[in-house]
């Protein structure tokens, strides 16, 4: 089956840095969300990003799906930005296949 | 965005113990829905896709004796741990795909088991 890689697997940053979280794919990539968990365990939704590029406030992700990968850019960190964040792919109404994560502390 | 709810959002309980938890899509219907568990520090796992009127579908490895599955309705999922064992306390959590909507998933905010 797919395999869904993330780096970095930690990242600390002080807050008002930029990151760039990375997700690569051994496959074809058919959908692609992105998700944040937070210190409470709620999957929040992202990113719904089969190819192109969006952005939603300081958040914004690129998928290149003919090289299959994708990046989440989170521009002026803030403390409220730390926990984990997925990536997940599947095809229609399949189940996702999630990355390892990467987990973020941004750091006051 | 579509609101998936999960109850209870913790639950403890004893070892030997059934315990359900509910998966509700509250404002679309789902034909489909997908149980995880995650273990801490962990990523998410499939363990079994919930199929409204057939029966569940579970990925190797998983019990099907042990994690019942019932999709009783397009808007409703319930997983029963039955004899619940210390090694059992994990991070549950569902998610449904609206039903002839988009390929984007929601997912409901889980269920901390933990047994005692």
């Amino acid at each position: 089956g797919i395999q869904v890689e993330q780096s970095p697997p930690d990242l600390i940053l002080q807050e008002g840095a930029n990151s760039t979280l990375r997700c690569n794919f051994s496959d074809s990539v058919n959908n692609l969300q992105w998700f944040h968990q937070n210190p409470w365990g709620q999957l929040i939704n992202l990113f719904y990003i089969p190819s192109g590029t969006k952005q939603n406030g300081r958040l914004s992700a690129t998928t290149v799906a003919t090289e299959r990968y994708s990046l989440l850019y989170i521009s002026s960190s803030q403390t409220t930005d730390s926990g984990v964040y997925f990536c997940a792919e599947n095809s229609g109404n399949t189940p996702l296949v999630f990355g390892k994560g990467t987990r973020l502390s941004v750091i006051a | 965005g579509a609101v998936v709810s999960q109850h209870p959002s913790r639950v403890i309980c004893k070892s030997g113990t059934s315990v359900k938890i509910e998966c509700r899509s509250l404002d679309f219907q789902a034909t489909t829905m997908f149980w995880y568990r995650q273990f801490p520090k962990q990523s998410l796992m499939l363990m079994a896709t919930s199929n409204e009127g057939s029966k569940a579908t579970y990925e190797q490895g998983v019990e099907k004796d042990k994690f019942l599955i019932n999709h009783a309705s397009l808007t409703l999922s319930t997983l029963t741990v039955t004899s619940a064992h210390p090694e059992d306390s994990s991070f549950y959590i569902c998610s449904a795909p609206p039903s002839g909507g988009t390929d984007t998933q929601y997912f409901g905010p889980g269920t901390r088991l933990t047994v005692l």
